[in-house]
């Protein structure tokens, strides 16, 4: 059964980079899988940030794209986003997820990490 | 502002039915493009308990059915107990502004 946990500063400092990895076990980074960010302000819904596939192909949220890059670890299993120029608007509770296609563009994220709250703030 | 709208809140009794709607638009829902569910129990991460407008996977009780017509989708909870009380997203795609997978902005469900 997959599991997901994500890891990573839980306060980082306005202009700076928000930078988390995401750790997958009992399953293969390298299966027939994309690989998601999703975030949550407190208090309000979620929104997707992006998501990897293991080759490296990549789909970011257009109104995050200039901010955001995902990259994948095969060796590590793993996959890691980095937010740069950061406000505190970009405070969230930070999840990672397995995405499932059976069939494009069917696309829904389960399972999901436990979350890691990120707060930006000096 | 949601892409994908559902009421802030609904509540039922015990044992009462609950439905939560989701309004999208040609875009997204009513383009064809499916719907799936997510249960956020509180201080927990979102959990699938509908896929594919209408799926359960394996685990998520029968008391839980999601539906899709024209631009909206419905997840109607049957049989309401006290531990359904929870956050509820809707989730589809949204082809406009390059494409995005988008979420409602969640349906907070009290049992009285």
């Amino acid at each position: 059964q997959v599991q997901l946990q994500e890891s990573g500063p839980g306060l980082v400092k306005p202009s700076g980079t928000l930078s988390l990895t995401c750790a997958v076990s009992g399953g293969s980074i390298s299966s027939s899988n994309w690989w998601s960010w999703v975030r949550q302000p407190p208090g309000k819904g979620l929104e997707w940030i992006g998501e990897i596939y293991h080759s490296g192909s990549t789909n970011y949220n257009p109104s995050l794209k200039s901010r955001v890059t995902i990259s994948v670890d095969k060796s590590k299993n793993q996959f890691s986003l980095k937010l740069s120029s950061v406000t505190a608007a970009d405070t969230a509770v930070y999840y990672c997820a397995r995405v499932v296609v059976p069939a494009a563009p069917a696309h829904w994220f389960d399972p999901w990490g436990q979350g890691t709250l990120v707060t930006v703030s000096s | 502002q949601s892409v994908l709208t559902q009421p802030p809140s609904v509540s039922g009794a015990p044992g009462q039915r609950v439905t939560i709607s989701c309004t999208g638009s040609s875009s997204n829902i009513g383009a064809g493009y499916d719907v799936h569910w997510y249960q956020q129990l509180p201080g927990t991460a979102p959990k699938l308990l509908i896929y594919g407008n209408s799926n359960r996977p394996s685990g998520v009780p029968d008391r839980f059915s999601g539906s899709k017509s024209g631009t909206s989708a419905s997840l109607a909870i049957t049989g309401l107990q006290a531990e359904d009380e929870a956050d509820y997203y809707c989730q589809s795609y949204d082809s406009s502004l390059s494409g995005t997978w988008v979420f409602g902005g969640g349906t907070k469900l009290t049992v009285l």
